[in-house]
């Protein structure tokens, strides 16, 4: 099984400022990646498909990176509704998700 | 509009079983893989399983760890996706999300229904 790792834990930002949020794959999963945001409540809201395409309505602060292990998204200007988890996905092998990164406010 | 819809939660005993469908309006059901994401309480996300779409065969894929007790099909003619769940354990507890997949991403999800395993 493809095994997700995802840092830091937490982020604590404050609006305005650019978050960069990080996903690394124990094998590599091409460029097979998307990532999601989640708030409480909510279902899970699509951002990036295949590391680096954004999906439909995604604001451009919203932009991913990367191919084989590592991958990037980054936020390049937090607005107050960009507070929430987020997860990176795996598609190449099956499926499994990271532990998520919890974006909240400083 | 496309819109998803599970049901079939509830509480349910250790070592029962339990059917969820995924009832699905506003695409082409067919022509798109259908996946089925959990959250335990408190925890993060868990992909379960999904179906490819009809053109790919129809074939299912599950998780590893609960291939031989969670199935996912699905009926084109009613534009319903279902999960299977045999032999539930405490763990299996959570909220279930189906999912409309595009390019191998969940495009779209329903609001969940939460699955509840206990005596």
């Amino acid at each position: 099984e493809i095994v997700l790792t995802q840092s830091p834990a937490t982020l604590s930002l404050s609006p305005g400022e650019s978050a960069t949020l990080s996903c690394r794959a124990s094998q590599s999963v091409s460029r097979h990646l998307a990532w999601y945001q989640h708030k409480p409540g909510q279902a899970p809201r699509l951002l990036i498909y295949d590391a680096s395409n954004r999906a439909t309505g995604i604001p451009v602060r919203f932009s991913g990176s990367g191919s084989g292990t590592d991958f990037t998204l980054t936020i390049s200007s937090l607005e107050p509704e960009d507070f929430a988890v987020y997860y990176c996905q795996q598609r190449d092998d099956r499926g499994t998700f990271g532990p998520g990164t919890k974006v909240d406010v400083k | 509009e496309v819109h998803l819809a599970e049901s079939g939660g509830g509480l349910v005993q250790p070592g029962r079983s339990l059917r969820l469908s995924c009832m699905t309006s506003g695409f082409t059901f067919g022509d798109y893989n259908v996946a089925w994401v959990r959250q335990a309480p408190g925890k993060g996300l868990e992909w379960v399983g999904f179906i490819r779409a009809t053109r790919y065969g129809a074939t299912p894929e599950s998780a590893a760890s609960l291939e031989d007790r969670f199935t996912v099909s699905r009926d084109d003619s009613k534009a319903i996706g279902y999960l299977d769940m045999n032999r539930l354990k405490t763990e299996d507890t959570g909220v279930y999300f189906c999912v409309k997949e595009r390019e191998g991403a969940g495009e779209k999800w329903g609001q969940g229904t939460l699955v509840t395993v206990s005596s």
